[in-house]
C-alpha cells in the first residue's frame, strides 16, 4: 500500500545549491502534481503532468523544473535554491478524470539557508 | 478562473460541539469542489467530494458538506466533534474544460477543546 512515495522527507540547503526531489507512485495513475504549501497560503500547484510524457506550468513555476521520467515518477528540481523556496512540497497523483480525487505523499521539508 | 475562500483561518470548538468550516468557490463553469484534511506532517487525504447529483454530500469520519449554487459555498460540518478532528482543512475546487487542475483554499485549522 506504498501510494505517493516522496524523497527526501527533509532537507536543509544553502542558497544556490541545487537538488531533486523524487515523486513515484504506484496506482497506475497518468497525472501527477508538485504543490508547495506555505503557512497562510495553502497549496499552490508548481508543476503538473497531464499525462506520460506532457509537463505544465501551474500558478507558481519560477525556479522550478520538473521531469515526468515515466508513467510512475515525476520528478522536481531547483537548479539553484533559494530563501523563498523555503517550504513544504508535496507530491500527488490522480485519476484523468476531472472529478477525481488527489493522493499525496508525505512531504519534503525543505529549508534553504 | 476558480478560486476558493476559505473563512477563519483557526477555529475552535469544545468537543461535542458542532464543526462548522466555511468555503465559497468562484467558478466560471459547473465546479467540483472537494474537502481534504492533514493531520500533523502527513499530506492531504480526501474527506468528501461534490460532482453533479445530490447536493448534500457525506464524507469520512462523519463529516458532511452542502453544495449551495445560489451562495456560491461548500461548508463543511458535523454534528458533534472529536479531539481526533484536530487538524487542517482545505476546500478545493477544479472546474471541466481540461484535465484535472485543483485550486485549494488558504486552510482552516479546527482545534478541539476537551
Amino acid at each position: 500500500n506504498a501510494g505517493v512515495t516522496q524523497t527526501p522527507k527533509f532537507q536543509v540547503l544553502k542558497t544556490g545549491q541545487s537538488m531533486t526531489l523524487q515523486c513515484a507512485q504506484d496506482m497506475n495513475h497518468n497525472s501527477m502534481y508538485w504543490y508547495r504549501q506555505d503557512p497562510g497560503m495553502g497549496l499552490r500547484l508548481i508543476y503538473y503532468s497531464a499525462s506520460e510524457g506532457t509537463t505544465d506550468k501551474g500558478e507558481v513555476p519560477n525556479g522550478y523544473n520538473v521531469s515526468r521520467l515515466n508513467k510512475r515518477e515525476f520528478s522536481l528540481r531547483l537548479e539553484s535554491a533559494a530563501p523563498s523556496q523555503t517550504s513544504v512540497y508535496f507530491c500527488a497523483s490522480s485519476e484523468q478524470r476531472i472529478n477525481e480525487k488527489l493522493f499525496f505523499g508525505s512531504g519534503t521539508q525543505l529549508s534553504v539557508l | 478562473a476558480q478560486s476558493v475562500t476559505q473563512l477563519g483561518s483557526h477555529v475552535s470548538v469544545s468537543e461535542g460541539a458542532l464543526v462548522l468550516l466555511r468555503c465559497n468557490y468562484s467558478s466560471s463553469v459547473p465546479p467540483y469542489l472537494f474537502w481534504y484534511v492533514q493531520y500533523p506532517n502527513q499530506g492531504l487525504q480526501l474527506l468528501l467530494k461534490y460532482t453533479t447529483g445530490a447536493t448534500l454530500v457525506k464524507g469520512i469520519n462523519g463529516f458532511e458538506a452542502e453544495f449551495k449554487k445560489s451562495e456560491t459555498s461548500f461548508h463543511l460540518t458535523k454534528p458533534s466533534a472529536h479531539m481526533s478532528d484536530a487538524a487542517e482543512y482545505f476546500c478545493a475546487v477544479t472546474s471541466s474544460g481540461g484535465y484535472q487542475k485543483v485550486t485549494f483554499g488558504t486552510g482552516t485549522k479546527l482545534q478541539v477543546i476537551p
